[in-house]
């Protein structure tokens, strides 16, 4: 069965440090990965999706088929990253559906000063 | 962990009926509830915001009279579509948030596909 994993439910870093929150990913078909973060109190946004390839915020994922991974990076983290993130898979579910979104649980990152 | 139980997975209905869906905080409560939209190979859209015992936020182009949210406890939100067309035909999600420590994330349900035919 479609599954997102992120192992970390909290990752603390301090200003300045790079950071990967990590996202695997179970699914037989050809996936379709995106990152979404949701700053305190706000709606869910969409941060990024791997096949745009594009960077947002300074943050980057790739998607690694091999270890079924979409980890989201980016070098030097700031206080204003600290957020939810959640990592996302659509997957079509064989009812000739055009796909459909399965969250993983988040993981809340922290920038201190 | 916090489990959230969304109800049918998948609904079929005819134009021009009504058709619930139910969203359930299984071992929390939930204060804050979200309800989303995607349409196919899109992010989510949301629709609205609801907290519990109080009247539904909708976002701006959502239409509160055909996407009725009811919150009426801690545990249990229902999102309404009257009168369905095809149009309306999406896949939905809520989310809920626990209230209290702001360590608190939101947790997703596994949505419904909703089929207007």
């Amino acid at each position: 069965a479609q599954r997102v994993t992120q192992p970390e439910k909290l990752l603390s870093v301090f200003k300045g440090a790079p950071v990967e929150l990590k996202c695997n990913y179970s699914y037989s078909g050809s996936p379709e990965l995106f990152w979404y973060v949701q700053y305190s109190r706000q709606r869910l946004q969409l941060l990024l999706r791997h096949i745009s390839r594009e960077s947002i915020k300074g943050f980057t994922a790739d998607l690694n088929k091999g270890e079924t991974s979409f980890h989201l990076k980016k070098p030097f983290a700031q206080e204003e990253d600290s957020a939810m993130y959640y990592c996302a898979l659509i997957y079509a579910d064989g009812g000739g559906s055009q796909g459909n979104l399965i969250f993983g649980k988040g993981t809340k990152l922290s920038v201190k000063p | 962990g916090a489990v959230v139980s969304q109800h049918p997975s998948r609904v079929i209905c005819k134009s021009g009926t009504s058709v619930k869906i139910e969203c359930r905080s299984l071992d929390f409560q939930a204060t804050t509830m979200f309800w989303y939209r995607q349409f196919p190979k899109q992010s989510l859209m949301l629709m609205a915001t609801s907290n519990e015992g109080s009247k539904a936020t909708y976002e701006q182009g959502v239409e509160k009279d055909k996407f009725l949210i009811n919150h009426a406890s801690l545990t249990l939100s229902t999102l309404t579509v009257t009168s369905a067309h095809p149009e309306d035909s999406s896949f939905y999600i809520c989310s809920a948030r626990a209230g209290g420590a702001a360590n608190y994330g939101y947790t997703f349900g596994s949505g419904t596909r909703l089929t207007v035919v």
